[in-house]
């Protein structure tokens, strides 16, 4: 069985532009998350989609944004890079929202923000 | 708003010792409890989760524990090996939100 995947592996913007980061979860998942986990700042929660949802979302601007698509898989956008957003982004998906569901991450993407 | 730590924040030690990462959290209405492996610049493996009305779960070399009302749980690691050079990090789930919240993690070295 296929893991939860993500791309780009690495992407690189300046500061200003507009990035966007996908991530497919595992089959049968209908529930993704996303955080962030910037140098020195440990791993922080930033969205969380369910059957096309936003569910939640962490203390993060508005800039932050993001969308799950029909079929489960879910986007994640971030305007007007800021040099910060420098990070590695996690996206995690579980069944349901049943609050017991074990979250299982996939391998993340790279952010550099020059 | 749940806090997590985790103690220590570094550890080093030989090939073949028994070692214990230890986590603790503010709130005590937790979900569950997951422990992670991260390896550097690397997405998180799930090693175990016990869920709230759980004391303790076992893989392996593996074992976790947990006691709610205290606000802790344990990581128990026997027989430590090269490989299990890492991070581990502990996150608990709570309240409505179905996020996870972290702990800043222990980098665990084991030494040849």
């Amino acid at each position: 069985e296929a893991g939860v995947t993500q791309s780009p592996t690495h992407l690189i913007k300046t500061r200003g532009q507009q990035a966007t980061l996908r991530c497919s979860p595992i089959s049968g998942h209908t529930s993704v998350y996303w955080y962030q986990q910037a140098l020195g700042l440990g791993l922080q929660f930033l969205l969380w989609y369910d059957e096309g949802e936003e569910r939640n979302r962490g203390n993060f601007p508005p800039r932050f944004s993001g969308r799950q698509f029909p079929n489960y898989s879910s986007e994640l956008n971030v305007n007007a890079l800021e040099l910060e957003d420098s990070a590695l982004y996690l996206c995690a998906s579980s069944l349901g929202l049943g609050a017991g569901n074990e979250q299982y991450f996939g391998p993340g993407t790279r952010l550099t923000v020059t | 708003k749940q806090e997590v730590t985790q103690i220590p924040a570094a550890l080093s030690v030989p090939e073949g010792e028994n070692l214990v990462l230890n986590c603790s959290f503010t709130d005590s209405a937790i979900y569950n409890l997951q422990w992670f492996r991260q390896d550097p610049g690397k997405g998180l493996t799930s090693l175990l989760l016990i869920q709230s009305s759980q004391r303790e779960q076992t893989s392996g070399r593996l074992n976790a524990s947990l006691d709610k009302s205290s606000g802790r749980s344990t990581l128990y690691i026997a027989a430590s090996q090269p490989g299990d050079s890492a991070t581990y990090l502990c996150a608990v789930r709570s309240g409505t939100a179905s996020k996870l919240t972290f702990g800043t993690g222990t980098r665990l070295q084991v030494t040849l």
